[in-house]
């Protein structure tokens, strides 16, 4: 594909439903980053894969939440038992790999509601 | 780990004249630092970035300068255009025992026809 693709695009969802979103990072990029990003904030850092491994997934807030890469390119964030307090705009990015200095693409982002 | 502060929150200019924005970041490791446009609605896009070893970046009417020792980094936008109206993100990329990037709270510009 052209570019990073998310889905779904939207998403509403009741207290205490499961819920997974999906990332397409841009092919052959072996880094993908999932961000959290709450109106009138920044993009939060949550966890990245270099490959299919998490490299870092300290910025995921509870054991609530939980992403895979098994194959190396799509990834999915899986959010159990939500909480108002999930819904926000969760942003995905790639780029080539992690420790080059180069450009990391976002998606468009899923934005979660939570009723 | 990282911690990246962003001023001003919210900044109104005149077509024509020029922006400032100011990052700074607190763990010495870090070494790319990129920032990005957000338009309403829309994914955030990289408008400049700056590697650590370098103090100052230009492309047309955009620049950053980074200084290490005091650990802060600027975006510089002059003869600012009302298509310039956006929000604006700095970031730190870390680089001890990780690649995270840390994102600053955001700049609203409003370029003032």
């Amino acid at each position: 594909g052209a570019g990073v693709s998310q889905t779904p695009s939207n998403k509403v969802t009741e207290k205490g439903k499961y819920v997974e979103l999906r990332c397409d990072p841009i092919s052959g990029h072996t880094a993908l980053y999932w961000y959290r990003q709450s109106l009138g904030q920044g993009p939060e850092f949550l966890i990245y894969f270099q490959g299919t491994g998490a490299a870092d997934d300290s910025g995921l807030p509870n054991d609530r939440f939980f992403a895979v890469r098994p194959e190396g390119s799509v990834s999915t964030l899986k959010i159990q038992r939500t909480e108002r307090g999930d819904s926000a705009v969760y942003l995905c990015a790639s780029s080539l790999m992690a420790s080059s200095q180069g450009e990391q693409f976002f998606g468009p982002g899923t934005r979660l509601t939570v009723l | 780990g990282e911690n990246v502060e962003q001023h001003p929150s919210t900044l109104s200019v005149q077509e024509g004249d020029s922006a400032v924005i100011k990052c700074t970041y607190s763990d010495s490791a870090s070494n790319y630092f990129p920032w990005y446009k957000q338009e309403l609605g829309k994914r955030p896009q990289l408008i400049i970035d700056i590697r650590s070893n370098v103090g100052e970046k230009k492309d047309q009417r955009i620049a950053v300068t980074l200084n290490k020792t005091a650990k802060h980094f600027s975006l510089h936008i002059t003869e600012t255009q009302p298509e310039d109206s956006a929000v604006y993100f700095c970031a730190a990329r870390e680089a001890s025992g990780t690649y995270k990037y840390i994102f600053g709270t955001g700049t609203r510009l409003k370029v003032l026809a």
